[in-house]
């Protein structure tokens, strides 16, 4: 079964700082999809960015970035030079291909808590 | 068209009370999910239509939980004789089909959710 280990479950940094959310994966499958969500304190799961498992080119959007290493089957996110509105809970999340019957259903890891200090 | 709207946002109930939510998803997306998340966890699958078809369920979704989607286009998800452990987040998300592709999908949006809280 699939699984999405996000080990730190809150970090604390000071604006202006760099910090990297860590996601570790499990899946049996070749193809699948990746994502990472911010949900900031009104709940709602804001969508950050998608990577399909051929792609494993790093992603870079403004001060957002994203390394996909399919060798250890991490696909971490980076904050370059945070703000205080990058404060949320971050969560990576997996979909499997599982045989073309999938269908899109999510396995998210357990989130990890962000807070950036003025 | 304004994304996933779930309706209500917030629920109080009494323990043993039946409750329902609404969620209508993007006009275009065939799929929809359901989701549950509890305080401190990630979102949890609960169940997934195709169209007017459930296809999905997960085991977190017992007896008492009963989601439709009658005309593939909103959805109902109804908790009979609600219990403590069901407070939680109640997500609902959308999407749709690839092109020639069954396991590929597009535009995965969720709503804001509706927060139910069972006192």
């Amino acid at each position: 079964a699939q699984k999405v280990t996000q080990a730190q479950t809150e970090i604390s940094v000071v604006e202006k700082e760099d910090v990297t959310l860590d996601c570790v994966y499990e899946t049996r499958d070749t193809t699948y999809y990746l994502f990472w969500y911010k949900q900031p304190p009104s709940g709602e799961l804001v969508f950050l960015i998608r990577r399909n498992s051929f792609d494993e080119q790093n992603e870079i959007s403004g001060r957002y970035s994203w390394n996909f290493q399919k060798s250890t089957s991490s696909f971490n996110f980076t904050i370059t030079a945070s703000q205080v509105v990058d404060s949320a809970v971050y969560f990576c999340a997996l979909s499997e291909n599982a045989g073309g019957t999938s269908y899109g259903k999510l396995t998210f890891g357990q989130g990890t808590i962000l807070t950036v200090h003025p | 068209d304004t994304g996933v709207s779930q309706d209500p946002r917030h629920k109080i109930t009494k323990r043993g009370q039946n409750v329902t939510f609404r969620c209508d998803p993007i006009s275009e997306h065939n799929r929809l999910y359901w989701y549950r998340q509890t305080l401190g966890q990630g979102p949890e699958f609960l169940t997934y239509f195709q169209n007017e078809a459930q296809l999905e369920k997960s085991r977190l979704l017992s007896d008492r939980f009963s989601a439709e989607r009658p005309k593939g286009s909103f959805s109902t998800l109804e908790i009979q004789r609600t219990e403590q452990g069901d407070s939680a987040m109640y997500l609902c998300a959308s999407s749709r089909l690839g092109q020639g592709i069954a396991w590929d999908f597009y535009g995965y949006t969720f709503g804001s959710g509706t927060r139910l809280t069972v006192v």
